[in-house]
C-alpha cells in the first residue's frame, strides 16, 4: 500500500517566518502535489512536480515555493509566512501522466497555524 | 476554466436513508472521474473511479456512482447509509493524459444514529 508521510500533523509558526513542510512517498511515484484544504473551498493546488527538479505552478502558488531534489521527497516552503496561510496542507502522489487514470494518494495533512 | 461543482455542502441523514451526492464538471473532453472520502481525522482516500466502459461504477463500502456524459455528471449514491459514513466527500476530475486533478468543494455528510 502506498504511504505518503508528512513530517508534522500540527505546526504553529509566527508571521514572517520561513516554514518548511516535508512530504515523502514510498512508491516511486513520478508525480507529487501540494494542496491546501479550506472549508467550503475544497482542495486547491499550490504546486506539483512530475519529475525530480521539475515543478509547475498550480492555482494558488503566490507566497509558496517547492523543492524536489529526490524522487521520493517534495517540500513546500512558505517564504515569509502570513496569517492568511493558516490552513490544512495536503501532500499527494500519483503515477506518471501516462496513467492519468491513477488516483492520487494522500498524506494525513499538516494543520498549519500562523500567529 | 475547468471546474467541478458539488451541489450540497452539508447533508444530514438518518441511518438507513438513501444518499445521493451531486457532482457536475465543466470540461467537454475526455475525463477520468473520482470520488474521494475523508473520514474524521483521516487522510483522503479513494472511494471509486471511472475511466471508461460501464458508466455505473461500484466502489468500496457499498457506494456507487453513475457517469452521465450528456449531463457532465458523476453522482455518488448509496442505498442505505450508516453512521460510519459520516465524512467529507470530494468529487474530482482529471483530463485524460493530464497531470492536474480538479476537486470539488466537498460535501460534508453527517449520519445520525
Amino acid at each position: 500500500d502506498v504511504k505518503v508521510t508528512q513530517s508534522s500533523r500540527y505546526l504553529v509558526k509566527r508571521t514572517g517566518e520561513k516554514v518548511f513542510l516535508e512530504c515523502v512517498q514510498d512508491m516511486d511515484h513520478e508525480n507529487m502535489f501540494w494542496y491546501r484544504q479550506d472549508p467550503g473551498l475544497g482542495l486547491r493546488l499550490i504546486y506539483f512536480s512530475y519529475d525530480v527538479k521539475m515543478k509547475e505552478k498550480g492555482d494558488i502558488p503566490e507566497g509558496y515555493s517547492v523543492s524536489r531534489e529526490k524522487k521520493e521527497r517534495f517540500s513546500l516552503i512558505l517564504e515569509s509566512a502570513s496569517t492568511n496561510q493558516t490552513s490544512m496542507y495536503l501532500c499527494a502522489s500519483s503515477l506518471s501522466p501516462g496513467f492519468s487514470n491513477q488516483p492520487q494518494h494522500f498524506g494525513d495533512g499538516t494543520r498549519l497555524s500562523i500567529l | 476554466a475547468q471546474s467541478v461543482s458539488q451541489h450540497n455542502h452539508h447533508v444530514i441523514l438518518s441511518e438507513a436513508a438513501s444518499l445521493e451526492l451531486g457532482c457536475n464538471y465543466s470540461y467537454g473532453g475526455t475525463v477520468n472521474l473520482f470520488w474521494y472520502v475523508q473520514y474524521p481525522g483521516q487522510h483522503l482516500q479513494l472511494l471509486l473511479k471511472y475511466f471508461s466502459g460501464d458508466p455505473l461504477v461500484k466502489g468500496i463500502k457499498g457506494f456507487e456512482a453513475e457517469f452521465i456524459k450528456s449531463k457532465f455528471s458523476f453522482n455518488l449514491r448509496k442505498p442505505s447509509v450508516q453512521w460510519s459514513d459520516t465524512a467529507e466527500y470530494f468529487c474530482a476530475v482529471i483530463l485524460t493524459g493530464g497531470f492536474k486533478t480538479i476537486f470539488g468543494a466537498g460535501t460534508r455528510l453527517f449520519v445520525k444514529a
